[in-house]
């Protein structure tokens, strides 16, 4: 079956500095990539999506580049700042299918 | 516009009641689901609506989990004799049509606890 394994949080970084959140993921097809994000407080929101090999997902910031050779998606951003503090959630959608399969989350706590 | 609502945002229930559990979806949106995220987990997906019909109910974990969404639009999950293990928030999400290509916008969840 299909699967998403993220890095463990809880990540604390200060302001500015540089982000990564380990995403790979086993499935049998071509899946979709997804990271959603989910704010204090607030519903999983989509940051930011790829939907074949090599594309780029950007938002905010945000970059994820879809690997199939090592069946990773990466998330990344250059400079943090503390309105990201917020949960990380990578997530598949076989092709075909509607159902989404997430990884645990990674918690990110940006300080001042 | 207004986004996916749910109501009520939290539920405290007893071992052995009956709960529901109400999704709002985005007006016009024909394909709604609904996810359990257990504590420190991922959501995981439950079932899916298209229109009136559960397309999809191959999620739901026993036969104490039922959902209706009989106008194609409001969806109610229901649960039966609940147990503490059912302890999650319970998130639901609507999407313009089904399929990989519509993004599937979430409500902020209801938090049921079981005692």
């Amino acid at each position: 079956g299909n699967s998403v394994t993220q890095m463990e949080g809880p990540v604390t970084l200060s302001e500015e500095a540089f982000l990564t959140i380990n995403c790979t993921y086993t499935a049998t097809g071509y899946p979709s990539l997804f990271w959603y994000v989910q704010y204090p407080g607030e519903g999983l929101q989509l940051l930011l999506k790829a939907t074949k090999a090599d594309d780029k997902g950007s938002n905010k910031g945000f970059e994820a580049t879809y690997r199939k050779e090592t069946t990773s998606f990466h998330l990344e951003k250059g400079s943090v700042q503390v309105s990201d503090s917020a949960v990380y959630f990578c997530a598949l959608r076989e092709a075909g299918s509607y159902q989404l399969t997430f990884g645990k989350g990674t918690k990110l706590s940006v300080i001042p | 516009g207004a986004g996916v609502s749910q109501t009520p945002s939290n539920k405290v229930t007893e071992k052995g009641k009956y709960v529901e559990l109400r999704c709002d979806p985005i007006s016009g949106h024909t394909a709604l689901y609904w996810y359990r995220q257990s504590l420190g987990q991922g959501p995981e997906f439950l079932i899916y609506f298209q229109g009136t019909g559960a397309a999809d109910d191959s999620g739901l974990p026993n036969d104490r989990f039922f959902a209706v969404r009989p106008e194609g639009s409001v969806s109610t999950l229901k649960i039966q004799r609940t147990e503490r293990g059912d302890s999650a928030v319970y998130l639901c999400a609507s999407s313009l049509l089904a399929g990989g290509r519509n993004e599937q916008f979430f409500g902020p969840g209801t938090r049921l606890t079981v005692l």
